[in-house]
């Protein structure tokens, strides 16, 4: 089956630095979605992003789907932006199976 | 407020036992979906249900079974056949397919 393969495993921060967070992917895919889960579990959706460049505050993301990887680039960052950063795609042809990646652990320090 | 609600917030299961888990949504969304978490790891789908009573398996369905009787509601039930319940589990939604998931704050099972 198709894998998602994420890096790195885990980051550390000063707060004010900045990252990138990096999702490869095996096959061809439908979308990929970035979600943030925060340190109580909750899934937070930041992008839905087939291809190209998107932009929202201190987050931005790109895909190149025809070289099968996708960016998450944080600027400036916030011990808000602390917890674990999932990559999720969708297998061409799937009815529904989100396939995730195990995820990037952030620690922003003060 | 629209939104994703999941119930219990904690849950524990004794051995040989079924357990149900509880999740509604009225966004109004089409497609719901299950998730399983274990520590360190990515979620992987249980079941999926695209319309009202209708749903699929996903990559690891053994030991659990669902219902979508109403398009709002798609609780999860855990058998005693599920060896290793132990997890977190998160229910989502989204308005078709493939569109963005929307996820609930999840249900943590413990077995006694």
């Amino acid at each position: 089956g198709i894998q998602v393969e994420q890096s790195p495993p885990d980051l550390i921060l000063q707060e004010g630095a900045n990252s990138t967070l990096r999702c490869n992917f095996s096959d061809s895919v439908n979308n990929l979605q970035w979600f943030h889960q925060n340190p109580w579990g909750q899934l937070i959706n930041l992008f839905y992003i087939p291809s190209g460049t998107k932009q929202n505050g201190r987050l931005s993301a790109t895909t190149v789907a025809t070289e099968r990887y996708s960016l998450l680039y944080i600027s400036s960052s916030q011990t808000t932006d602390s917890g674990v950063y999932f990559c999720a795609v969708y297998r061409r042809g799937s009815q529904g199976n989100l396939i995730f990646g195990k995820g990037t652990k952030l620690s922003v320090k003060p | 407020d629209g939104g994703i609600t999941q119930s219990p917030k904690y849950l524990f299961r004794k051995e040989g036992q079924n357990v149900t888990l509880s999740c509604e949504q009225n966004l109004n969304h089409d497609a719901m979906y299950w998730y399983r978490q274990d520590p360190g790891q990515g979620l992987r789908l249980i079941y999926y249900s695209q319309i009202v009573n209708d749903f699929q398996k996903g990559d690891i369905a053994e030991g659990y079974s669902v219902s979508r009787e109403k398009k709002e509601s798609f609780p999860l039930t855990v058998t005693s056949a599920q060896k290793n319940p132990t997890a977190f589990y998160l229910c989502a939604s989204s308005v078709g397919h493939p569109e963005t998931q929307y996820f609930g704050p999840g249900t943590r099972l413990l077995v006694l």
